[in-house]
């Protein structure tokens, strides 16, 4: 597919379960995002990969969060000992190089809930 | 630090009708400007941005938003919307790598 894919587009798991969820970026794209929006809410930023550098992990909400970017592609969200709180739709976004000048691409999000 | 307000978090129109959706924005230096709509159950896509040059940027379908500095503003514009412009709309800014967004502005179009 030429979009960012999300997976799985729905999850629901008790409180105190970890969790991973994926993105596959839009190939050739060396920037990736993931961003939190609670209902009513904007966007929340989570964390920023850029090619081989260190991640931007500024936007991450406690220790329990976690991500990696395996060969500059695929990027994998773990939230451990999940929280209610934790329940939002996860979005990730991919573009095109670094900078403020490119448009981000995104995926249809992973709606999870905490029971 | 960047910031950016939409004014109103619902905006309710009869199909036909104008419509404005409003984004001002904080920031100490030049930036750039982006609107995004997001229908439901999906992400995010870009409808426009304002990166330089013109001050009115226009999308395909039909919306414009026009940059103005003294007022910090990037007010989304249509002149006549259609049921099928029902969605969520985010003005973001970016003048680094991390581009900042609205809260959203829901967009609902009556017939």
């Amino acid at each position: 597919g030429a979009g960012v894919s999300q997976s799985p587009s729905n999850k629901v798991t008790e409180k105190g379960k970890d969790v991973e969820l994926r993105c596959d970026p839009i190939s050739g794209h060396t920037a990736l995002y993931w961003y939190r929006q609670s209902l009513g809410q904007g966007l929340e930023f989570l964390i920023y990969f850029q090619g081989n550098s260190a991640p931007d992990k500024s936007g991450l909400p406690s220790d329990r969060f976690s991500a990696e970017r395996t060969g500059g592609s695929v990027s994998t969200l773990t939230i451990q000992r999940t929280q209610q709180e934790d329940s939002a739709v996860y979005l990730c976004a991919s573009s095109l190089g670094q900078g403020s000048l490119q448009p981000q691409h995104f995926g249809d999000g992973t709606r999870l809930s905490i029971l | 630090a960047q910031s950016v307000t939409q004014l109103d978090s619902q905006v309710p129109v009869f199909e036909e009708a104008p419509v404005e959706l409003r984004c001002n924005y904080s920031s100490s230096v030049s930036v750039y400007l982006f609107w995004y709509v997001q229908y439901p159950n999906q992400g995010l896509q870009l409808l426009l941005k304002y990166l330089s040059g013109s001050t009115l940027v226009e999308s395909i379908n039909g919306f414009e938003a026009e940059f103005n500095k003294s007022q910090t503003s990037f007010h989304l514009r249509k002149p006549s919307v259609h049921i099928s412009d029902t969605a969520e709309y985010f003005c973001a800014v970016s003048e680094g790598y991390i581009p900042t967004f609205g809260r959203g502005t829901s967009l609902i179009v009556h017939p």
